[in-house]
C-alpha cells in the first residue's frame, strides 16, 4: 500500500516571500502521478500542480513549481511570490497510475498561512 | 463547465435520523469518489464507482453508509442511521476516463458539512 506524509502540520511566510512544502511517499510502482490540492477556508479542494512520474522535467504553474526526486521519493512544492489568498491547506496526493483504478492517497495536510 | 456539484452544503440532523447527500460530477467524467474528511482521520476514501457501477467500497465505515450511483449525472451517500461520529465534510469527486486525460487528477465538489447532534 501506498503511503503519503506531509512532515509539516503548519508553516508561516510572509507575503511576496517564498516557502516549501515538504511532501515524502512510499511506493513499489515505477509509474505513477503526484499531485498538490490546495484547501482554503472555503472549504473547496482546488487542484494546484500534477506531476507524471516518468517526466524528469519538474511541473510549473505560474507561481507554483514542484521539486520532484523520484529516487528519493521526495515531492515538495515551491510557491514563490507567496500572496494572501495562498492561505490554505496543501495537501499532497498519490495515484499509482493504472494498477489501483482511481485511488488517489492523501497526506496529512500542511497548513500555510501567509502573513501581510 | 459547473463543476461538480454537491447538496445540500450544510446538514444538521438528530442522531438516529436518515441523511442523504447528493452529488452531479462533471458531464462526461466516468468516474465518481465519495470521501470523508475529519481532523483525526484527515481524507478517506469511502466508495468509488466506475461508468455507474461500485467498484471499491472497503472504505464504507459500516452498514449504515450506503451509495448508489444511479445514472451518469447523479449519486447519492446515505446514513441510516446516523451517529454523532459521523459529523464529517463529506466531498464529491470526479474523474475522466484514463483514455481522455494524461494524469489520474480528480475534481472536488464543494463538500456538505454534516453535523449530527
Amino acid at each position: 500500500a501506498q503511503t503519503v506524509t506531509q512532515s509539516q502540520p503548519e508553516m508561516s511566510v510572509q507575503e511576496a516571500e517564498t516557502v516549501t512544502l515538504s511532501c515524502t511517499y512510499d511506493t513499489s510502482e515505477n509509474n505513477y502521478y503526484l499531485f498538490w490540492y490546495k484547501q482554503p477556508p472555503s472549504r473547496q479542494m482546488i487542484l494546484v500542480i500534477r506531476q507524471e512520474a516518468y517526466k524528469q522535467q519538474n511541473a510549473t504553474e505560474n507561481r507554483f513549481s514542484v521539486n520532484f526526486q523520484k529516487a528519493a521519493k521526495s515531492f515538495s512544492l515551491k510557491i514563490s511570490d507567496s500572496q494572501l489568498g495562498d492561505t490554505a491547506m496543501y495537501f499532497c496526493a498519490f495515484h499509482a497510475g493504472g494498477t489501483s483504478y482511481g485511488k488517489l492517497t492523501f497526506g496529512q495536510g500542511t497548513i500555510l498561512t501567509v502573513h501581510p | 463547465d459547473a463543476g461538480v456539484i454537491q447538496s445540500p452544503r450544510h446538514e444538521v440532523t438528530e442522531m438516529g435520523q436518515e441523511v442523504t447527500l447528493r452529488c452531479k460530477p462533471i458531464s462526461g467524467h466516468d468516474y465518481l469518489f465519495w470521501y470523508r474528511q475529519t481532523m483525526m482521520r484527515g481524507l478517506e476514501l469511502l466508495i468509488y464507482f466506475n461508468n455507474n457501477v461500485p467498484i471499491d467500497d472497503s472504505g464504507m465505515p459500516e452498514d449504515r453508509f450506503s451509495a448508489k450511483m444511479p445514472n451518469a449525472s447523479f449519486s447519492t451517500l446515505k446514513i441510516q442511521p446516523s451517529e454523532p461520529r459521523d459529523s464529517a465534510v463529506y466531498f464529491c469527486a470526479s474523474s475522466p476516463d484514463r483514455s481522455r486525460t494524461s494524469s489520474y487528477e480528480q475534481y472536488f465538489g464543494p463538500g456538505t458539512r454534516l453535523t449530527v447532534t
